[in-house]
């Protein structure tokens, strides 16, 4: 099945700085690539997307890109805050299911 | 607030014990997914309902079982409960069949003692 592999598993920057977090996948077929982020308590929240028709997509201080060819889709957020600090999920749909990275913990320091 | 609800929000019981965990989809949305959240598993896909049947299956136990009724909403039941079960657990739901946009609920957090 769909494996999604998840790097890295924590990640801390000072505020200001960005964050790079690098996701790949294994189903060729897979078209749909969401990006999850989790606060301490809450459920995942989709805070971007992107399909396999482009290569980026991008949402204020947060983007994502895709390489079909490589099978690797990354997230970036610049200018981090310390309210970005929590749990972000990478996905890829395979057939009828999203398949989740096992997680990347962001910390922002002050 | 993604739409989706999800009770109880805690539930504790002991060994042995079976529970009933239920969710309410998005208004429109017609399928239900179950994730088991713990410590060193990430989000695991138990299983999928759309439009009351069931349409796909990740690593869901036996002792597991989840329904879909008419007015969409799911129930997850556990049963047999073993410490190992304590989790958090997702519902979550999506306008069609799947591989699409999912939104989650705030979970129900389970412990077994």
């Amino acid at each position: 099945g769909e494996n999604v592999e998840q790097h890295p598993s924590t990640l801390s920057v000072q505020e200001g700085d960005s964050a790079v977090i690098k996701c790949t996948y294994s189903d060729s077929a897979s078209n749909y690539f969401p990006w999850y982020k989790q606060e301490l308590g809450k459920g995942p929240q989709l805070i971007i997307d992107i399909r396999s028709n482009v290569g980026e997509k991008k949402d204020q201080r947060i983007a994502v890109t895709l390489n079909k060819t490589a099978k690797h889709f990354s997230l970036h957020i610049t200018e981090t805050q310390p309210e970005d600090s929590a749990v972000y999920f990478c996905a890829a749909n395979s057939g009828y299911a999203l398949n989740f990275g096992k997680g990347t913990s962001l910390l922002v320091t002050p | 607030d993604s739409g989706v609800t999800q009770t109880p929000k805690h539930l504790i019981t002991a060994t042995g014990q079976r529970v009933t965990l239920r969710c309410s989809p998005r208004s429109g949305d017609l399928s239900v997914y179950w994730y088991q959240q713990s410590l060193d598993q990430g989000l695991q896909f138990l299983i999928q309902y759309y439009n009351g049947e069931e349409r796909a299956k990740g690593n869901i136990l036996e002792r597991f079982s989840a329904q879909q009724f008419p007015d969409l909403h799911s129930e997850l039941n556990l049963s047999s409960l073993e410490l190992g079960d304590s989790a958090l657990y997702f519902c979550a739901s999506s306008r069609t069949s799947g591989g699409e946009t999912q939104y989650f609920g705030p979970g129900t957090r389970l412990l077994v003692l």
